[in-house]
């Protein structure tokens, strides 16, 4: 089993659309949660972290967390073109000083 | 402030040939990571540095594949000989030193590496 998991893309939602992105962890000893987007070509860029169960918004984005279910999703509000990217999700074990484990990512297009 | 640097940006070299990447990570921050991203995947980390010191190296081929951090500033990472699996982008990242909980890594542009 992977450490994570992705929603399987990709995912293609209109403009002005919410889009969800979602992912999976195995090591209920997880403690931190990224969401990084990387462009085509580029490399991966921090979006946002959430450490505690429930919500966490910043702008047009919103983490959501769900240890009990090993859950950890991402909904990008008013999606737009720009927002067309892969997404990756990361876990951080705590125990091992600060290792990312990353998903394969969801590649999400916004068509205008 | 200025990002996590890497050179080079591109690489192609035949297999069995020696390569060597380097990374300047975020001034001040003690903890620099190397991760191999195959096409289609998500960063592998292999290897993870803090300040000058290695604390986890455990996804590293060591048979072919070596970094160090001299000075706890800059990294290299050489791969020899280089195999065609090798084939990938090498991402470097830097955070602040790790004390437990959290941490945010930040990445560099990385170096696409061709092994033909």
């Amino acid at each position: 089993q992977k450490e994570v998991e992705q929603n399987s893309g990709p995912l293609s939602v209109p403009e002005g659309a919410i889009a969800s992105l979602n992912c999976t962890y195995s090591d209920r000893g997880s403690q931190s949660f990224f969401w990084y987007r990387q462009y085509s070509g580029k490399s991966p860029e921090l979006i946002m972290f959430i450490y505690s169960n429930g919500d966490k918004e910043d702008g047009r984005f919103t983490a959501q967390l769900n240890k009990a279910s090993q859950y950890v999703s991402l909904l990008i509000r008013d999606s737009q073109p720009s927002d067309s990217a892969t997404y990756l999700c990361a876990c951080n074990r705590g125990s091992t000083l600060g290792r990312l484990y990353f998903g394969r990512g969801t590649q999400l297009t916004v068509w205008p | 402030e200025a990002g996590v640097a890497q050179s080079p940006r591109y690489k192609i070299i035949e297999k069995r040939q020696s390569v060597a990447f380097w990374c300047n990570p975020i001034s001040g921050h003690a903890t620099l990571y190397w991760y191999q991203q195959i096409l289609g995947q998500g960063p592998k980390l292999l290897i993870q540095f803090q300040n000058n010191g290695v604390v986890d190296d455990s996804q590293l081929p060591k048979d072919r594949f070596s970094a160090e951090r001299l000075k706890g500033v800059d990294s290299t990472l050489k791969i020899q000989p280089a195999k065609l699996e090798d084939s990938a982008v090498y991402l470097c990242a830097s955070s602040l030193e790790f004390q437990g909980g959290h941490n945010e890594q930040f990445f560099g542009p990385g170096t696409r590496l061709t092994v033909l």
